[in-house]
This record gives C-alpha cells, structure tokens and sequence, in this order.
C-alpha cells in the first residue's frame, strides 16, 4: 500500500551546516508531496510542496525535489538558523488519502 | 482572514465518557480533515468533510465519528473514551479546489484530550 517513511530525529546540527531530511514514499497512482513545518507551540503549517515529478518546492531557503525514479522528496536547506528548530513532517496526498511520516525533530545549536 | 480555531483547547475526560470537539475552517474553505497526533503513532488521518459529506476516512474503529454543517463546521466525537483517545486532535481545512492533491491544508492550533 501506499506508505511514507522519513528519516528518524531527532537530528542537531549546528548554525549554517548543511541540512538534509530524506523521506521516501510508496505509491500507487501519482501523489502530491509536501512537506509541513511545526514549530515549538505552533500549529502545524505548509513548507513547500511540489505536484508532479521533477518539481521543485522551495521556500525559507529549503528545496525539495520531487523524484519519481528514486520515489523520493528530500528537504534540503544550505545553511541552517536556530530558528529553523523545529519538527519536519514529510506528506503524501493522492485524490483519496493523505498520509503523514513519522516527523524528524531539528535542533539547531547556536 | 481569521485562521482554523478549534474549541475547546483543551479537555479532560475520563474513561467511558464520550467528547465533542468543533473545528471552524478559514472563510470559504469546504473541506475540514481531522487528525489525531500522539507521540506514539505520530499524526493519523481520521477523516475528511467536504459539503457536509464524509469524502475519505482513516483507520479509526466506529468510536470516532464526524460530521459537517452548512457553513462548513465540523465536530468530531468520539464515544466510550479509551486511555488511548489521549491526544492532539487536529484539524486543518483547504479550498478544495481543482486537484485536491495539491491543495494547501490550514491546520487549527489542535484540542488536547486527556482521558483518565
């Protein structure tokens, strides 16, 4: 069945390193993919997102790239902020189901 | 524009009881999800209204149910409260226009239930 698994937390990196969370999915027909933010206190909201393959979402400095043949959307940003704290949900929506991975806590060190 | 708000915030309730959370959309949104968040099993889908009709539903026993009014609202219950029912409910709502696989979800600030 269709199924999304993204990359376990929590992960720390420090301030302007580097960020990658992968998140691969299984689908059956041809999904949008999005990737939420929740940051502490807040409700969850919509980082990017991408609609069919080889679109890229970005927003706030983060990229991801929808890529059918490797079923992947991995959130990349190139140089993290304290700010960026926060947990990552990456998403699956087809017309009939919406399916949310498991969440990756980010703590960004000063 | 006023975002999802959800009421109440926050609810204690103990086992066997039954509970009725509300959830307003943003103005001129038609579909109102609900989602159950828990540390455990992370955030679930329990259902999705659209012109007050059930258009999609989640992996939930019968205990949780939903419905829909005219201008959009929706409330879930959730009858015979378990310990398990402990959790953020969560709803979001969408213009649900064109190809709803791409449509934007506006999640509320969520309800936290305890059920003792």
């Amino acid at each position: 069945g269709d199924s999304v698994t993204q990359m376990e937390g929590p992960v720390t990196l420090s301030e302007e390193a580097f960020l990658t969370i992968n998140c691969t999915y299984t689908a059956t027909g041809y999904p949008s993919l999005f990737w939420y933010v929740q940051y502490p206190g807040e409700g969850l909201q919509l980082l990017l997102k991408a609609t069919k393959a080889d679109d890229k979402g970005s927003n706030k400095g983060f990229e991801a790239t929808y890529r059918k043949e490797t079923t992947s959307f991995h959130l990349e940003k190139g140089s993290v902020q304290v700010s960026d704290s926060a947990v990552y949900f990456c998403v699956y929506s087809s017309a009939s189901k919406i399916i949310f991975g498991s969440g990756t806590r980010l703590s960004i060190r000063p | 524009k006023a975002g999802v708000t959800q009421t109440p915030r926050y609810l204690i309730k103990t086992r066997g009881q039954q509970v009725t959370l509300s959830c307003s959309p943003i103005s001129g949104h038609r579909s109102v999800s609900w989602y159950q968040q828990t540390p455990g099993q992370g955030l679930q889908f329990l259902f999705e209204y659209f012109s007050e009709t059930q258009r999609n539903k989640g992996n939930f026993p019968g205990r949780f149910s939903g419905r829909q009014f005219s201008n959009s609202r929706s409330e879930m219950n959730v009858s015979t409260l378990e310990l398990g029912d402990s959790a953020l409910y969560l709803c979001a709502s969408s213009l649900a226009m064109g190809d709803r696989r791409g449509n934007e979800q506006f999640f509320g600030p969520g309800t936290r239930l305890t059920v003792l």
